[in-house]
C-alpha cells in the first residue's frame, strides 16, 4: 500500500506570494491533518479534515487555509507569505479523526521564502 | 495542561547503549501516547505507541515505559545503533470535540559507533 505523498517536496516563494500544498493520503484514509515543523516550535497542527469537512483548527492565522476533495486528497493554502512561514509542512493521514488512530505522516513540503 | 513536555533535548549514546527519553504530561484525558522517529529531510514515522491500560510495551529494540499515576510515558531504546541517530517524538492524544494530537518537542539522538 502507497503511503502518504505530498508534492512538491520543495519550494521557493517570495515575501507576499501565496503556495498551495498537496498532499494524498493512505488509500482507504479519510482524515487528513496538517503541521508545520519548525527547529523552534517543533510540531503545531494547523488544521484536520474529515470526509471534505475540517473537523479541527490549530493557531495559526486565516492566511492558513486547506480543503479536502471527494477522493480525500487535501491541499493547504498560505496566502501572503511571510518569512516566518518557511518551515516544512507535514501531512499525515489516518483512517477515522486523528487520535487513538494511527496517524501517518507524509515526507512534507519544505517551503522556504525569501 | 495540553502540553508534552519532553527531555532532553538532545542525547548523545554510544553504541550498544541504552537510549532513555522521558515525556510527562498533565490532562488526564489523553488515551493514545505514540513515538515517531524522524531521519533528516523525511517526515516523522510510527515507531510503537502505548495506552494507559498498559504499563509497558516492546516491540524488538523499543520499549515504552508508561506511569499513569505520576503521568510520564518514555522511549527505551536497547542496543542503540549508529542507524538510530534521528530525532525522536513522543506525542499525546485526546478527544475534544474530535481527536487531537500533542507533540513533544523532539529529542535529538546521535549515537556514536
Amino acid at each position: 500500500k502507497a503511503g502518504v505523498t505530498q508534492t512538491p517536496r520543495y519550494l521557493i516563494k517570495t515575501r507576499g506570494q501565496q503556495v498551495t500544498l498537496s498532499c494524498s493520503p493512505i488509500s482507504g484514509h479519510r482524515s487528513v491533518s496538517w503541521y508545520q515543523q519548525t527547529p523552534g516550535q517543533g510540531l503545531q497542527f494547523l488544521f484536520e479534515y474529515f470526509s471534505e469537512t475540517q473537523r479541527n483548527k490549530g493557531n495559526f492565522p486565516g492566511r492558513f487555509s486547506g480543503r479536502q476533495f471527494s477522493n480525500s486528497r487535501s491541499e493547504m493554502n498560505v496566502s501572503t507569505l511571510e518569512l516566518g512561514d518557511s518551515a516544512l509542512y507535514l501531512c499525515a493521514s489516518s483512517l477515522l479523526t486523528s487520535g487513538g488512530n494511527e496517524q501517518f505522516f507524509g515526507p512534507g513540503t519544505r517551503l522556504t521564502v525569501l | 495542561q495540553q502540553q508534552v513536555k519532553q527531555s532532553p533535548q538532545s542525547l548523545i549514546v554510544q553504541k550498544g547503549g541504552i537510549s532513555i527519553i522521558n515525556c510527562a504530561y498533565e490532562n488526564t484525558a489523553f488515551d493514545y501516547f505514540p513515538w515517531y522517529q524522524q531521519f533528516p529531510g523525511k517526515g516523522p514515522a510510527l515507531l510503537i505507541a502505548i495506552r494507559p491500560d498498559v504499563s509497558e510495551k516492546k516491540e524488538g529494540r523499543f520499549t515504552i515505559s508508561f506511569n499513569k499515576s505520576a503521568k510520564q510515558f518514555s522511549l527505551h531504546i536497547m542496543d542503540s545503533q549508529p542507524g538510530d541517530s534521528a530525532t525522536y517524538f513522543c506525542a499525546a492524544s485526546f478527544l475534544s470535540g474530535t481527536y487531537k494530537y500533542i507533540f513533544g518537542t523532539g529529542t535529538r539522538l546521535k549515537v556514536l559507533a
